[in-house]
Protein backbone atom coordinates (compact mmCIF):
# COMPACT_ATOMS: atom_id res chain seq x y z
CA UNK A 1 0.00 0.00 0.00
CA UNK A 2 1.38 3.55 -0.79
CA UNK A 3 1.58 5.60 2.07
CA UNK A 4 2.40 8.50 -0.17
CA UNK A 5 0.64 9.33 -3.32
CA UNK A 6 2.27 11.41 -5.92
CA UNK A 7 0.48 12.93 -9.12
CA UNK A 8 1.17 13.66 -11.70
CA UNK A 9 3.49 11.40 -13.14
CA UNK A 10 4.36 13.34 -15.60
CA UNK A 11 4.56 17.21 -16.65
CA UNK A 12 5.58 18.84 -19.22
CA UNK A 13 5.80 22.72 -18.98
CA UNK A 14 7.09 25.81 -20.67
CA UNK A 15 9.95 27.93 -20.01
CA UNK A 16 9.10 30.58 -17.34
CA UNK A 17 5.88 28.46 -16.24
CA UNK A 18 5.22 27.33 -12.96
CA UNK A 19 5.43 23.71 -12.49
CA UNK A 20 3.23 22.01 -9.42
CA UNK A 21 3.34 18.66 -8.09
CA UNK A 22 1.09 17.33 -5.51
CA UNK A 23 1.34 14.67 -2.82
CA UNK A 24 -1.09 13.35 -0.04
CA UNK A 25 -0.58 11.13 2.68
CA UNK A 26 -2.77 9.49 5.66
CA UNK A 27 -0.86 8.87 8.73
CA UNK A 28 -0.98 11.52 10.60
CA UNK A 29 2.29 10.55 12.65
CA UNK A 30 4.53 12.08 10.04
CA UNK A 31 6.10 15.16 11.35
CA UNK A 32 9.01 15.29 7.96
CA UNK A 33 8.32 16.05 4.46
CA UNK A 34 11.59 15.86 2.15
CA UNK A 35 11.52 16.59 -2.01
CA UNK A 36 14.42 14.71 -3.43
CA UNK A 37 14.96 15.88 -7.32
CA UNK A 38 16.90 13.23 -9.50
CA UNK A 39 18.35 13.78 -12.66
CA UNK A 40 19.09 11.21 -15.07
CA UNK A 41 22.16 8.55 -14.43
CA UNK A 42 22.51 9.99 -10.93
CA UNK A 43 20.56 8.87 -7.86
CA UNK A 44 18.01 11.43 -5.94
CA UNK A 45 19.14 14.24 -3.56
CA UNK A 46 17.36 16.77 -0.80
CA UNK A 47 15.90 19.71 -3.02
CA UNK A 48 14.05 21.11 0.10
CA UNK A 49 11.53 19.81 3.44
CA UNK A 50 9.43 20.90 5.33
CA UNK A 51 7.94 20.54 8.78
CA UNK A 52 4.41 20.51 9.59
CA UNK A 53 4.17 23.28 12.07
CA UNK A 54 4.54 25.45 9.52
CA UNK A 55 2.28 25.95 5.92
CA UNK A 56 5.03 26.88 3.53
CA UNK A 57 9.11 26.82 3.24
CA UNK A 58 10.55 28.70 0.29
CA UNK A 59 14.06 28.40 -1.23
CA UNK A 60 14.87 30.56 -4.00
CA UNK A 61 12.18 29.34 -6.83
CA UNK A 62 11.28 25.96 -5.11
CA UNK A 63 8.35 26.31 -2.80
CA UNK A 64 6.78 23.72 -0.39
CA UNK A 65 2.84 24.19 0.51
CA UNK A 66 1.77 22.19 3.37
CA UNK A 67 -1.85 21.69 4.51
CA UNK A 68 -1.88 19.81 7.33
CA UNK A 69 -6.24 19.37 7.51
CA UNK A 70 -6.38 17.93 4.22
CA UNK A 71 -2.80 15.95 4.97
CA UNK A 72 -1.86 17.22 1.35
CA UNK A 73 1.84 18.75 0.16
CA UNK A 74 3.05 20.04 -2.88
CA UNK A 75 5.60 21.09 -4.95
CA UNK A 76 5.94 24.83 -6.85
CA UNK A 77 8.50 25.59 -8.63
CA UNK A 78 8.31 29.04 -10.18
CA UNK A 79 9.74 30.50 -13.40
CA UNK A 80 10.61 26.86 -14.40
CA UNK A 81 14.04 26.39 -16.33
CA UNK A 82 15.33 23.34 -18.74
CA UNK A 83 17.87 22.51 -16.10
CA UNK A 84 14.86 21.64 -13.54
CA UNK A 85 14.19 18.90 -16.21
CA UNK A 86 14.16 16.03 -13.53
CA UNK A 87 12.24 13.53 -11.70
CA UNK A 88 10.53 15.18 -8.55
CA UNK A 89 9.85 12.55 -5.20
CA UNK A 90 7.91 13.52 -2.42
CA UNK A 91 8.56 11.64 0.71
CA UNK A 92 7.14 11.22 4.33
CA UNK A 93 8.79 10.53 7.62
CA UNK A 94 8.18 10.10 11.31
CA UNK A 95 10.16 10.51 14.40
CA UNK A 96 11.54 7.19 15.15
CA UNK A 97 11.29 5.87 12.10
CA UNK A 98 14.68 5.14 10.11
CA UNK A 99 13.04 5.08 6.94
CA UNK A 100 11.56 7.63 4.29
CA UNK A 101 8.30 6.49 2.30
CA UNK A 102 8.49 7.84 -1.24
CA UNK A 103 5.74 8.81 -3.67
CA UNK A 104 5.83 7.17 -7.11
CA UNK A 105 7.73 10.04 -9.07
CA UNK A 106 6.70 13.02 -11.27
CA UNK A 107 8.94 13.38 -14.39
CA UNK A 108 8.69 17.02 -15.34
CA UNK A 109 10.16 18.28 -18.45
CA UNK A 110 10.34 22.15 -18.86
CA UNK A 111 10.35 22.96 -22.50
CA UNK A 112 12.50 25.91 -24.13
CA UNK B 1 31.08 16.71 0.57
CA UNK B 2 28.90 13.42 1.68
CA UNK B 3 29.46 10.54 -0.89
CA UNK B 4 28.17 7.30 -1.48
CA UNK B 5 29.60 5.11 -4.09
CA UNK B 6 28.55 1.65 -5.48
CA UNK B 7 30.23 -1.17 -6.84
CA UNK B 8 28.97 -1.09 -10.80
CA UNK B 9 26.89 1.55 -12.88
CA UNK B 10 25.43 -1.44 -14.78
CA UNK B 11 25.59 -5.62 -14.68
CA UNK B 12 24.17 -8.26 -16.64
CA UNK B 13 24.04 -11.49 -14.44
CA UNK B 14 22.14 -14.61 -15.44
CA UNK B 15 18.70 -16.13 -14.30
CA UNK B 16 20.20 -18.00 -11.07
CA UNK B 17 23.21 -16.42 -10.51
CA UNK B 18 24.15 -15.37 -7.06
CA UNK B 19 24.51 -11.18 -6.91
CA UNK B 20 26.20 -8.93 -4.97
CA UNK B 21 25.65 -5.12 -4.86
CA UNK B 22 28.45 -3.36 -2.71
CA UNK B 23 27.58 0.10 -1.13
CA UNK B 24 30.07 2.32 0.93
CA UNK B 25 29.71 5.53 2.40
CA UNK B 26 32.70 7.93 3.53
CA UNK B 27 30.73 10.12 6.23
CA UNK B 28 30.58 7.95 9.39
CA UNK B 29 26.64 7.62 8.85
CA UNK B 30 24.52 5.16 11.01
CA UNK B 31 21.90 4.25 8.79
CA UNK B 32 21.75 2.72 5.24
CA UNK B 33 19.20 1.51 2.69
CA UNK B 34 18.78 -0.56 -0.31
CA UNK B 35 16.14 0.73 -2.67
CA UNK B 36 14.76 -0.20 -5.72
CA UNK B 37 13.69 2.04 -8.62
CA UNK B 38 11.04 1.06 -11.27
CA UNK B 39 9.09 3.14 -13.36
CA UNK B 40 5.54 4.09 -12.14
CA UNK B 41 6.39 2.87 -8.69
CA UNK B 42 9.11 5.05 -7.69
CA UNK B 43 11.24 4.09 -4.91
CA UNK B 44 10.70 1.13 -2.95
CA UNK B 45 12.60 0.41 0.00
CA UNK B 46 14.19 -3.69 0.17
CA UNK B 47 16.34 -3.64 3.81
CA UNK B 48 18.10 -1.48 6.06
CA UNK B 49 20.03 -0.81 8.28
CA UNK B 50 20.77 1.23 11.48
CA UNK B 51 24.29 -0.02 12.71
CA UNK B 52 26.60 -2.94 12.05
CA UNK B 53 25.11 -6.34 11.92
CA UNK B 54 21.71 -4.86 12.58
CA UNK B 55 18.98 -4.83 9.58
CA UNK B 56 15.18 -4.57 9.09
CA UNK B 57 12.82 -5.20 6.25
CA UNK B 58 11.60 -2.74 3.97
CA UNK B 59 8.48 -3.03 2.06
CA UNK B 60 9.88 -5.68 -0.34
CA UNK B 61 12.54 -8.00 1.16
CA UNK B 62 11.51 -10.84 -0.53
CA UNK B 63 14.58 -12.59 -2.78
CA UNK B 64 17.08 -10.17 -1.35
CA UNK B 65 19.17 -10.21 1.81
CA UNK B 66 21.55 -7.77 3.50
CA UNK B 67 24.98 -7.75 5.36
CA UNK B 68 26.82 -5.10 6.88
CA UNK B 69 29.66 -6.25 8.88
CA UNK B 70 31.48 -2.71 9.05
CA UNK B 71 30.24 0.70 9.66
CA UNK B 72 30.73 2.13 6.47
CA UNK B 73 29.69 -1.40 4.29
CA UNK B 74 25.97 -2.28 3.17
CA UNK B 75 25.62 -5.10 1.04
CA UNK B 76 22.72 -6.38 -1.21
CA UNK B 77 22.67 -10.18 -2.21
CA UNK B 78 20.38 -11.54 -4.90
CA UNK B 79 20.76 -15.22 -3.89
CA UNK B 80 19.34 -16.58 -6.93
CA UNK B 81 18.84 -13.84 -9.60
CA UNK B 82 15.24 -14.02 -11.37
CA UNK B 83 14.20 -12.04 -14.53
CA UNK B 84 11.58 -9.75 -12.05
CA UNK B 85 14.69 -8.40 -10.38
CA UNK B 86 16.06 -6.71 -13.47
CA UNK B 87 15.60 -2.99 -11.78
CA UNK B 88 17.99 0.21 -10.97
CA UNK B 89 18.83 -0.28 -7.26
CA UNK B 90 20.07 2.28 -4.84
CA UNK B 91 22.11 2.60 -1.87
CA UNK B 92 21.35 5.68 0.73
CA UNK B 93 22.65 6.33 3.88
CA UNK B 94 21.78 9.13 6.45
CA UNK B 95 22.32 10.28 10.00
CA UNK B 96 20.27 12.83 12.21
CA UNK B 97 20.70 16.24 12.29
CA UNK B 98 18.55 18.99 13.75
CA UNK B 99 15.50 16.74 13.70
CA UNK B 100 16.13 16.37 9.70
CA UNK B 101 17.12 13.06 8.67
CA UNK B 102 18.45 14.04 4.73
CA UNK B 103 19.64 10.34 3.08
CA UNK B 104 22.52 10.72 0.45
CA UNK B 105 22.11 8.47 -2.50
CA UNK B 106 24.64 6.72 -4.58
CA UNK B 107 24.45 7.05 -8.50
CA UNK B 108 22.83 3.91 -8.56
CA UNK B 109 22.94 0.18 -10.45
CA UNK B 110 21.42 -0.90 -13.12
CA UNK B 111 20.97 -4.47 -12.79
CA UNK B 112 19.61 -6.53 -15.94
CA UNK B 113 18.84 -10.03 -15.11
CA UNK B 114 18.36 -12.32 -18.64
Amino acid sequence: QQQVKQSPQSLIVQKGGISIINCAYENTAFDYFPWYQQFPGKGPALLIAIRPDVSEKKEGRFTISFNKSAKQFSLHIMDSQPGDSATYFCAAEFTGANNLFFGTGTRLTVIP
Amino acid sequence: DVKVTQSSRYLVKRTGEKVFLECVQDMDHENMFWYRQDPGLGLRLIYFSYDVKMKEKGDIPEGYSVSREKKERFSLILESASTNQTSMYLCASSFETGGLREQYFGPGTRLTVT
